[in-house]
């Protein structure tokens, strides 16, 4: 079975400065996407970036971007540049690529300081 | 921008009744998920649902679980009996595709308070 783990359950970050949240994952398979989602206190769940294991290159999108290392089945989120915008709770997530099923990590609450 | 919603936000029920849980489903997607969170612990996959059908379940989904997909917006989970242990944020979510490209949108939640 597929397993996603969030070692940090909670973290602090100075506005400004950059923060690493880490997720590691447990599979067989070859071919699946990883996520990471932000839930505001609002609690709606937002995707903020995907990798797809097939792509050597770390998935970027602003001041998110990831640090996918396959073989040892790890897939950081580093925040730069972090806003009080940004406190949030992480879930890192694990899908097939083939599949609907999204399997979450405990997540890590994020808490930006001014 | 279309966004998936859910209501009611907050329901609160006695143990061994029936509660229906509401969601508004993206207009032109086609795939649907329920997942919930149990205070603390885990988001957890409940059921997918394509064509009118469940597409797959998890072991939570047992025989007090049902979706539906009752017209042409709506998608509703059905708790038949609830127990003190469904308690839970439950969220809905769509896609417009099936498969791990297609970025599943999430509705706020229902949180749900069983007595």
């Amino acid at each position: 079975a597929q397993t996603v783990t969030q070692s940090q359950p909670e973290m602090s970050v100075q506005e400004a400065e950059t923060v690493t949240l880490s997720c590691t994952y447990d599979t067989s398979e070859s071919d699946y996407y990883l996520f990471w989602y932000k839930q505001p206190p609002s609690r709606q769940m937002i995707l903020v970036i995907r990798q797809e294991a097939y792509k050597q290159q770390n998935a970027t999108e602003n001041r998110f971007s990831v640090n996918f290392q396959k073989a040892a089945k790890s897939f950081s989120l580093k925040i730069s540049d972090s806003q009080l915008g940004d406190a949030a709770m992480y879930f890192c997530a694990y899908t097939l690529e083939y599949g609907n099923k999204l399997v979450f990590g405990a997540g890590t609450i994020l808490r930006v300081k001014s | 921008e279309p966004e998936v919603t859910q209501t009611p936000s907050h329901q609160v029920t006695q143990m061994g009744q029936e509660v229906i849980l509401r969601c508004v489903p993206i207009s032109n997607h086609l795939y649907f998920y329920w997942y919930r969170q149990i205070l603390g612990q885990k988001v957890e996959f409940l059921v997918s649902f394509y064509n009118n059908e469940i597409s797959e379940k998890s072991e939570i989904f047992d025989d007090q679980f049902s979706v539906e997909r009752p017209d042409g917006s709506n998608f509703t989970l059905k708790i038949r009996s609830t127990k003190l242990e469904d308690s839970a944020m439950y969220f809905c979510a769509s896609s417009e595709w099936a498969g791990a490209s297609n970025e599943q949108f999430f509705g706020p939640g229902t949180r749900l308070t069983v007595l």
